[in-house]
């Protein structure tokens, strides 16, 4: 079975950047899905950030896609996020997932955006 | 960007039957959306129920089902347990960027 973990800083400062890494074991990041992130602030509903293939083709959310850079390192197995200028509104639950026919979440990683 | 439509809330008794629904503001969600379905327990990550509409996972309960339903995506949940008292949220695929309804909170009462 698919396993994700994402890992990272959990705390950012304002006008810094968010970078998270997502690594995915019990399979190959090489399959057919696509490998989307998801965030969710404190309280409130799931945002769909971005998600990118194995070959690099990525897909962003046009809210966000100024800020956001989503790449993968197909030899190590991982995929990762970066979302620069944070501000307090990007505190939130991160998620990494896999979606389709085979479809995994990670247990989610708490982002806070604070001086 | 598009707007995805859910229910804020709804309640169903224990073993009766709900339709939990996803619209968008764009038109009628047809199967080029994708609709997905998820569960979200308190304190824990989603759960994917519903890929491509219809398609359920291995762990997916045979009480749900996935639907298109008067042109939005549809979650009917048949037999409700206490066990399904969660917040489910849909996603539609447009074209590449995926947007998540706002959710809705389902209460077995």
């Amino acid at each position: 079975q698919v396993q994700l973990q994402e890992s990272g800083p959990g705390l950012v400062k304002p006008s810094g950047t968010l970078s998270l890494t997502c690594a995915v074991s019990g399979g190959s990041i090489s399959n057919s899905n696509w490998w989307p992130w998801v965030r969710q602030p404190p309280g409130k509903g799931l945002e769909w950030i971005g998600e990118i293939y194995h070959d690099g083709r990525t897909n962003y959310n046009p809210s966000l896609k100024s800020r956001v850079t989503i790449s993968v390192d197909k030899s190590k197995n991982q995929f990762s996020l970066k979302l620069n200028s944070v501000t307090a509104a990007d505190t939130a639950i991160y998620y990494c997932a896999t979606l389709g026919a085979a479809s995994y979440w990670g247990q989610g990683t708490l982002v806070t955006v604070s001086s | 960007q598009a707007v995805v439509t859910q229910e804020p809330s709804l309640t169903v008794s224990p073993g009766g039957t709900v339709t939990l629904t996803c619209g968008s503001s764009t038109g009628a969600v047809t199967s080029g959306h994708y609709p997905y379905w998820f569960q979200q327990k308190p304190g824990q990550a989603p759960r994917t129920l519903i890929y491509d509409t219809n398609n359920k996972h291995s762990w997916t309960p045979a009480r749900f089902s996935g639907s298109l339903l008067g042109g939005k995506a549809a979650l009917t949940l048949s037999g409700a347990q206490p066990d399904d008292e969660a917040e489910y949220y849909c996603l539609l695929s447009y074209s590449g960027p995926g947007v998540f309804g706002g959710g809705t909170r389902l209460t077995v009462l």
